[in-house]
């Protein structure tokens, strides 16, 4: 059964901060996504990782993939307020279901 | 990109009636998913949607309970039926869609409150 871990769970920082988001995977699979979900909203697809060594970067968020060690990580670079959501990762195969990681709830302060 | 739109956006019913939750996509889909998503928790896949066959439903949820119909491509309905407050969550239909299949898509979720 394929399990997906992140961590950390909770996560507070300040503004203009570092801070990274780890997201491990117990099985192979094709496909890693990261997801943003505010408060009673639906989720917004931020990134989709294909392959070993990939990178992709949007504004302030960056995420890469290592396929060989199963984790994929969630960098934040200078944090700013409006990050403060939630972050799903989630693996799947094309055209399959997505398993999802329990989320990372982040707040960034003034 | 694939947009999907849901009816009800929200809702409030009573214990032991159903709901039938509408998806809509703007553009022709193989497979339409039904998440769940519990309050303050994670998505869990309920079942996986195909047109012309019958739905694929994950351990733990049954068709009894949660009926599905995919009468085209482009529509599903996701019904819960008996309702108790456990059933109290979102309900998001996703698709994935765009040239090469990009990624992922959800809809906006209809937030079911059971009293």
């Amino acid at each position: 059964e394929l399990k997906v871990e992140q961590n950390p769970l909770f996560l507070s920082m300040q503004e203009g901060k570092n801070y990274t988001i780890y997201c491990n995977y117990s099985t192979t699979s094709d496909r890693l996504y990261w997801y943003r979900q505010d408060p009673g909203k639906s989720l917004e697809s931020l990134f989709v990782l294909l392959s070993n060594g990939a990178v992709k970067q949007e504004g302030r968020l960056m995420a890469s993939l290592d396929t060989k060690a199963r984790l994929s990580t969630l960098h934040i670079t200078a944090a700013v307020h409006d990050l403060s959501a939630t972050y799903f990762c989630a693996v799947g195969r094309s055209g399959s279901r997505l398993t999802f990681g329990e989320g990372t709830q982040l707040t960034v302060n003034p | 990109s694939a947009v999907i739109s849901q009816k009800p956006s929200r809702d409030i019913c009573q214990r032991g009636t159903s709901l039938t939750i509408q998806c809509q996509v703007d553009s022709q889909v193989t497979m339409m998913f039904w998440y769940r998503q519990q309050p303050g928790q994670s998505l869990t896949l309920i079942a996986t949607a195909n047109q012309g066959s019958e739905a694929t439903y994950e351990s733990g949820f049954v068709i009894d309970k949660f009926p599905i119909s995919r009468p085209n491509l482009t529509f599903s309905t996701l019904t819960v039926s008996n309702m108790s407050p456990e059933d109290s969550s979102i309900y998001l239909c996703s698709v994935e869609g765009g040239t090469g299949a990009d990624t992922q898509y959800f809809g906006p979720g209809t937030r079911l409150t059971v009293l």
